[in-house]
C-alpha cells in the first residue's frame, strides 16, 4: 500500500526567502507526481505534475524534482511572498496495471510567509 | 465557468439523517473521482468512476454511502444514517483518459457537519 509522507508539517518563513517542502512515498512504481495547493476551506489547485521519467518540472517560481528510485520529491518556491501561504499537498499515481488514476496524498504543509 | 463544480458548498445535518452531494465534472472529462478530507490531514480517495460505471470503491465507502453517475456526467454521493465521523469535506475531481498525464482537476468541495 503507498503511504506519502510531507516534511515538515508547518513552515513559518519572512518573505523573500527560499524555500524547499519534502515529499516522500513508499513504493517507487509510480506514474506520475503531483503538487498541490490548497487555501483554507477550498479546493486543490494542481500547480506542477512531474511524469516518472522526467526528473523536474518548473513553472514560475516554482521548481519540483522526482527522484523515484529513492522516493522522494522536492517543491522548491523561490523569493517567497505572503500570497504563498497555503498548504502544499503532495500526491502520487501509482503506475500498476490496474489504477484508474486514484492518488494517494500526504497529509500536506502549512506554508505561512510574513511580511 | 468551465471548472469542476459541487454542490452544496456547505452542508450541516443531525446524526442520522441523510445526504447527497453533486458533482459536475469538466465536460467531456470520462473519469471522476471522490475523495474525503478531513481537518488536517490529506484528501482520501473514496470512489471513481469512468463514465458511468463505478470501477474502483475504497474501504472507506462503507455500507452507508452509495455513488452514481448516471449518463456518465454529473455524479450523486449520498450519506445515509449520517454520523459525527462523517464531518469532513467531499471533494470531487474529474479527468479525461488518455489526456497527457491525465492532471486531475478538483472541486472547491462540499463541507459536511454531522452534529
Amino acid at each position: 500500500k503507498q503511504e506519502v509522507t510531507q516534511i515538515p508539517a508547518a513552515l513559518s518563513v519572512p518573505e523573500g526567502e527560499n524555500l524547499v517542502l519534502n515529499c516522500s512515498f513508499t513504493d517507487s512504481a509510480i506514474y506520475n507526481l503531483q503538487w498541490f495547493r490548497q487555501d483554507p476551506g477550498k479546493g486543490l489547485t494542481s500547480l506542477l505534475l512531474i511524469q516518472s521519467s522526467q526528473r523536474e518540472q518548473t513553472s514560475g517560481r516554482l521548481n519540483a524534482s522526482l527522484d523515484k528510485s529513492s522516493g522522494r520529491s522536492t517543491l522548491y518556491i523561490a523569493a517567497s511572498q505572503p500570497g504563498d501561504s497555503a498548504t502544499y499537498l503532495c500526491a502520487v499515481r501509482d503506475g500498476g496495471g490496474t489504477s484508474y488514476g486514484k492518488l494517494t496524498f500526504g497529509q500536506g504543509t502549512i506554508l505561512t510567509v510574513h511580511p | 465557468d468551465t471548472g469542476v463544480s459541487q454542490d452544496p458548498r456547505h452542508k450541516i445535518t443531525k446524526r442520522g439523517q441523510n445526504v447527497t452531494f453533486r458533482c459536475d465534472p469538466i465536460s467531456e472529462h470520462n473519469r471522476l473521482y471522490w475523495y474525503r478530507q478531513t481537518l488536517g490531514q490529506g484528501p482520501e480517495f473514496l470512489t471513481y468512476f469512468q463514465n458511468e460505471a463505478q470501477l474502483e470503491k475504497s474501504r472507506l465507502l462503507s455500507d452507508r454511502f452509495s455513488a452514481e453517475r448516471p449518463k456518465g456526467s454529473f455524479s450523486t454521493l449520498e450519506i445515509q444514517r449520517t454520523e459525527q465521523g462523517d464531518s469532513a469535506m467531499y471533494l470531487c475531481a474529474s479527468s479525461r483518459r488518455g489526456e497527457g498525464q491525465e492532471t486531475q482537476y478538483f472541486g472547491p468541495g462540499t463541507r459536511l457537519l454531522v452534529l
